[in-house]
């Protein structure tokens, strides 16, 4: 157990629904991001909070948002699902913010 | 702009073969440099990393990085390899804001492990 926490961890829904994703960060982590990992495109960032606030924001769709609560969990959604879209989903989190992230075992989306 | 270049996406060894995987990474600062190792349905888990200091680091698993400067790389080695190495192993380099996040990954090398 890394700690971090994501929920659910699969998820099917189909095409042109709306989705949330949920991640709980470690224990004194501020910062969490998001990533999005799929065959064709690898590892990609989509977005960073650090405590409630948008820090960096990278190849996030608009169909796609995010926030970070006061109790520092965060909330991935994804409205008006394409097949393109089934994707593994992650979440890290870290104390530093160059100091490693750890990461959450993940959310398998699939759109069908 | 810093960047990460994972040499081969798949590398093929047997077992208590040695395990190198190849990183070299572009920074226009002194980097920090991570390598992350990621099992089959499973998130990515911390290997090692190198901040400051000693450039020979040890991570879990008995998995080493050297930080060479001159050479802008951070290599991946296991003398002996084991079947349970078998997982896909990210190299990662820090930045500081950008819109990439903090962390800047490679595409990700594939290790099979034969018996």
């Amino acid at each position: 157990d890394s700690g971090v926490t994501q929920t659910p961890k699969h998820l099917i829904t189909a095409t042109g629904q709306r989705v949330t994703l949920r991640c709980s960060p470690r224990s004194g982590d501020l910062s969490v991001y998001w990533y999005q990992q799929s065959l064709d495109q690898g590892l990609q960032f989509l977005i960073q909070y650090y405590n409630g606030e948008e820090r960096a924001k990278g190849n996030i769709l608009e169909r796609f948002s995010a926030q970070q609560f006061p109790d520092l969990h965060s909330e991935l959604n994804l409205s008006s699902l394409e097949l393109g879209d089934s994707a593994l989903y992650f979440c890290a989190s870290s104390v530093k913010e160059n100091y490693g992230y750890t990461f959450g075992s993940g959310t398998r989306l699939t759109v069908v | 702009a810093q960047s990460v270049t994972q040499l081969g996406s798949h590398v093929s060894v047997s077992e208590g073969a040695l395990v190198l995987l190849r990183c070299n990474y572009s920074s226009s600062v002194p980097p920090y440099l991570f390598w992350y190792v990621q099992y089959p349905n499973q998130g990515l888990q911390l290997l090692l990393k190198y901040t400051t200091g000693a450039t020979l680091v040890k991570g879990i698993n008995g998995f080493e990085a050297e930080f060479k400067k001159s050479e802008t790389s951070f290599h991946l080695t296991k003398p002996s390899a084991h079947m349970s190495d078998a997982a896909e192993y990210f190299c990662a380099v820090s930045v500081y804001g950008g819109s990439q996040g903090n962390l800047i990954f490679g595409k990700g090398t594939k290790l099979s492990v034969k018996p």
